[in-house]
């Protein structure tokens, strides 16, 4: 079964340090987005990204982070200067479509970030 | 945007039959409802998705009554590996889903 894959698995980095995560979405999907996990809280939508650009996103996804594919298969999410409540689990995703029926997304195994 | 209300835990016992029911009251037109499960420091994974009526796959049976505002997602003859959080979540019809994820609801399967 095809899967989302992303790197690192565990990251460790200092306050204000620049971190990227990065992820390999499914080959014939149109759909990224990345989701976090605070432990023990529930998932949140960071944002969702089509065709190049940004379709939505929330409150969460603030001038500190950005996304970017910068190829056919790489799909990544910077934080510029992380802080200790950045500290989550990342999870991108990947779908064929957007909406329902049948739009079933894909989460990946996800990228534990720990800021100290 | 619908949201979701689901009990926060359950205990069962392997083999049994358990059903998680969810509600969404103000759940839209278009709205399609989706679970997925999620084992602690992994992904979510998705199990069912359905519009009314009764779904099934290999997995697991979706339930959802006429007016829509529930729905029961029912995990046939559990095992201790079926312990996990169970996320109910209702989606937006167009363009510019977005998913909104509540608590879920943590199973806890006993031998």
């Amino acid at each position: 079964e095809p899967e989302v894959t992303q790197t690192p698995s565990h990251q460790v980095t200092q306050m204000g340090q620049e971190v990227i995560l990065r992820c390999v979405p499914i080959s014939n999907h149109l759909y990224f987005y990345w989701y976090r996990q605070i432990l023990g809280q529930k998932v949140e939508f960071l944002v969702s990204f089509y065709n190049n650009e940004i379709s939505e996103k929330s409150e969460i996804f603030d001038d500190q982070f950005s996304v970017e594919r910068p190829d056919g298969s790489n799909f990544t999410l910077k934080i510029r200067s992380t802080k200790l409540e950045d500290s989550a689990m990342y999870f991108c995703a990947s779908s064929t479509h957007q909406g329902p029926p049948g739009n079933t997304i894909y989460f990946g195994e996800g990228s534990w970030l720990t800021v100290v | 945007l619908a949201k979701t209300t689901q009990p926060i835990s359950m205990d069962s016992y392997e083999g049994q039959e358990v059903n998680i029911t969810c509600s969404h009251n103000n759940i839209a037109t278009n709205d399609y409802i989706t679970w997925y499960q999620q084992f602690p420091s992994q992904g979510p994974r998705f199990i069912i998705q359905g519009y009314k009526t009764k779904v099934t796959n290999e997995v697991a049976s979706l339930f959802i009554p006429a007016d829509r505002k529930s729905s029961t997602l029912s995990l046939p003859r559990v095992s201790l590996s079926d312990t996990a959080v169970y996320y109910c979540l209702v989606g937006e019809g167009d363009s510019n889903y977005q998913l909104i994820w509540g608590a879920g609801t943590k199973l806890i399967i006993k031998p």
